[in-house]
């Protein structure tokens, strides 16, 4: 069955601290796709990266990072030098196909104190 | 560029009361649509999807039902709300076809069913 666990409940850092949040998937299908998506307080849900699974480079994106290992079955994403903006829940999402949607991890909440 | 509307942002519901939660997309056609409910502790969950007008697949049995009437019309509806309905609504859209690519997300409708 497909999982995604994020162990971090919350995370409390001070500003300019790099961060890096922990993502474990489960999938029993060779070929996938990995998100994480970024949600404010707004509540609206931020598509930040989409990662497939034959696609195992790692992306650096201004202050963001993605680590994605397939022998670890890991995709981990780390902020570095975290601003008070970076302050939300972080999910990280799993897809095997259309009709499955989106599997989303229970989520972190980061928290970027000044 | 693309964007997706749901209306209303907020809504406080009676139990037993009917539901209605509309979601529009702009800018695309085909579009995969998507339904999903954040509810407290429990996670994101999809509730339903759809490729096409008329096409609707249910993830999770419950007396929550959705149409597709238009291409890029997407309707949430219950005949009779239970307290167990409240929480926080998504509507998303994907790339029309069979590879799932990210998902983007609307502002969300918060139901407080009481």
């Amino acid at each position: 069955a497909q999982k995604v666990t994020q162990a971090q409940t919350e995370i409390s850092v001070v500003e300019k601290e790099d961060v890096t949040l922990d993502c474990v998937y489960e999938t029993r299908d060779t070929t996938y796709y990995l998100f994480w998506y970024k949600q404010p307080p707004s509540g609206e849900l931020v598509f930040l990266i989409r990662r497939n699974s034959f696609d195992e480079q790692n992306e650096i994106s201004g202050r963001y990072s993605w680590n994605f290992q397939k022998s670890t079955s890991s995709f981990n994403f780390t902020i570095t030098a975290s601003q008070v903006v970076d302050s939300a829940v972080y999910f990280c999402a799993l897809s095997e196909a259309v009709k499955a949607g989106l599997i989303f991890g229970k989520g972190t909440k980061l928290s970027v104190k000044p | 560029s693309q964007t997706i509307h749901q209306w209303p942002a907020t809504l406080v519901q009676p139990v037993g009361s009917p539901l209605s939660l509309e979601c529009t997309v702009e800018g695309t056609s085909n579009p995969n649509l998507y339904w999903y409910r954040q509810a407290a502790g429990r996670g994101l969950q999809l509730l339903f999807y759809s490729v096409g007008i008329g096409q609707i697949s249910s993830e999770v049995p419950q007396n929550l039902s959705a149409s597709r009437p238009q291409d890029r019309q997407f309707i949430l509806s219950s005949k009779k709300l239970l307290l167990s309905d409240s929480g926080f609504y998504l509507c998303a859209w994907g790339g029309g076809g069979l590879v799932p690519y990210e998902q983007y997300f609307g502002p969300g409708t918060r139901l407080t069913v009481t």
